[in-house]
């Protein structure tokens, strides 16, 4: 099984920082990679696909990039409602798996 | 609009069994494969199983492997996860997700919770 791993577990920030989000895979997955968004109670949101394709709807200051096994969520000026926990996603193949989670707290 | 409603969940005791289902509308069903994915109290999101939009392509964690059963119902628009001989640790919220080709998950289900505890 492929393994994801995301850096670091959580993170504080303040509104208008730029902040980035690693997720290093234990093998190459060339682009086949997600970012999801989760609040609290409820299910996640997808953000980027294919390591850098925004999903529709989702504002620009997200980004994505990165290939093979290493891949960065950069989050520029940070606003309130991007406090949230962040997951990176490999479907190269299944099992598909996730990261652990990246928690971005308020400072 | 694409919609995802799971439902099913309930408080049931260790060895027991349970049925979720997860109805679709607001898309053509019979065109997209389905994911379940899991996510216990406080932890991460954990993929459970995955079907094609046919049937033909059925893949399990190896966490549920010879105990849960994935299926679908294309003329009923509905997603089904038939669990039994659950374990504490199965307990989790259980979202259905749509497979997007090559673009992973965009749409998911409001989740429904399992619990199992004596």
């Amino acid at each position: 099984d492929i393994q994801m791993t995301q850096s670091p577990s959580s993170l504080s920030a303040s509104v208008g920082d730029r902040v980035t989000i690693t997720c290093r895979a234990s093998q190459g997955i060339s682009s086949w990679l997600a970012w999801y968004q989760q609040k609290p109670e409820k299910a996640p949101k997808s953000l980027i696909y294919g390591a850098s394709t925004l999903q529709s709807g989702v504002p620009s200051r997200f980004s994505g990039s990165g290939s093979g096994t290493d891949f960065t969520l950069t989050i520029t000026s940070l606003q309130p409602e991007d406090f949230a926990t962040y997951y990176c996603q490999q479907y190269s193949g299944y099992p598909i798996t996730f990261g652990q989670g990246t928690r971005l707290e308020i400072k | 609009e694409v919609q995802l409603v799971e439902s099913g969940g309930d408080l049931v005791q260790p060895g027991g069994s349970l049925r979720l289902s997860c109805a679709a509308s607001g898309f053509t069903f019979t065109n997209y494969g389905m994911n379940w994915v899991r996510q216990a109290p406080g932890r991460g999101l954990d993929w459970v199983s995955y079907i094609s939009s046919s049937s033909s392509a059925i893949h399990y964690a190896d966490s549920v492997k010879g105990r849960f059963t994935i299926s679908r119902d294309n003329a009923k628009k509905s997603l089904y996860l038939q669990m039994n001989s659950l374990r504490a640790d199965d307990t989790a919220v259980y979202y259905c997700a749509r497979v997007e080709t090559l673009a992973g998950m965009k749409h998911w289900g409001q989740g429904t919770l399992v619990t199992v505890s004596s």
